[in-house]
């Protein structure tokens, strides 16, 4: 089946720090790969996304690659600031039709919080 | 100009009352979706539209149901609401349904009392 499985948070950052946070996935077919942010009282953002192995998703400075050898997405950044205290949601869209046709399946979301 | 908009922002209501919820996109995208997210920000698809043609379904009380007008619309009807509804509900757009990814609405906080 299709799944995703990302790090339990809350993560806590100074800013400036390094930021990593894990994602994983399982997947019939080839997959795209999306990583989204939802800030406060908003709705989802995409932030950046890949569609194929190898591929590296990059926005606003985060950046995430595309590893099929681990099924995995993780989300980087080099820098955080306080800005980026968000919920991030790793998500998958599987890359066949049928029962699956139209579905995002998303990780239960990591919350991220950056003090100054 | 918004592209996904959700109607109201915020809804309270009582037990047992039927309300709507109201999503447009002007994305020109052919499918639809809703999700709920409850408190601990778990999202669960509930139902998607591919012009204004119903695909999936998901296993959700039918009290709920949803109707698309059109491929421009999408809406949510719950009847006699319970308190285990309130939650956030989104809508997203998507063009076609093979890894687009999908544009989000900004939510409705349903509360329930």
């Amino acid at each position: 089946g299709n799944s995703v499985t990302q790090m339990e948070g809350p993560v806590t950052l100074s800013e400036e720090a390094f930021l990593t946070i894990n994602c994983t996935y399982t997947a019939t077919g080839y997959p795209s790969l999306f990583w989204y942010v939802q800030y406060p009282g908003e709705g989802l953002q995409l932030l950046l996304k890949a569609t194929k192995a190898d591929d590296k998703g990059s926005n606003k400075g985060f950046e995430a690659t595309y590893r099929k050898e681990t099924t995995s997405f993780h989300l980087e950044k080099g820098s955080v600031q306080v800005s980026d205290s968000a919920v991030y949601f790793c998500a998958l869209s599987p890359g066949e039709r049928g029962s699956t046709l139209g579905r995002l399946y998303f990780g239960r979301g990591t919350q991220l919080t950056v003090w100054p | 100009d918004t592209a996904v908009s959700q109607t109201p922002k915020y809804l309270v209501t009582q037990m047992g009352n039927d309300k709507s919820i109201k999503c447009e996109q002007n994305l020109g995208h052919d499918t639809m979706y809703w999700y709920k997210q409850d408190s601990k920000k778990f999202l669960k698809i509930m139902f998607s539209y591919n012009n204004k043609e119903l695909i999936i379904n998901e296993t959700v009380p039918n009290r709920f149901s949803p109707k698309s007008p059109d491929k421009a619309h999408l809406n949510l009807h719950i009847n006699s609401l319970e308190l285990g509804d309130s939650a956030v509900y989104f809508c997203a757009s998507s063009r076609g349904t093979m890894g687009y990814g999908y544009t989000f609405g900004s939510g409705t906080r349903l509360t329930v009392v």
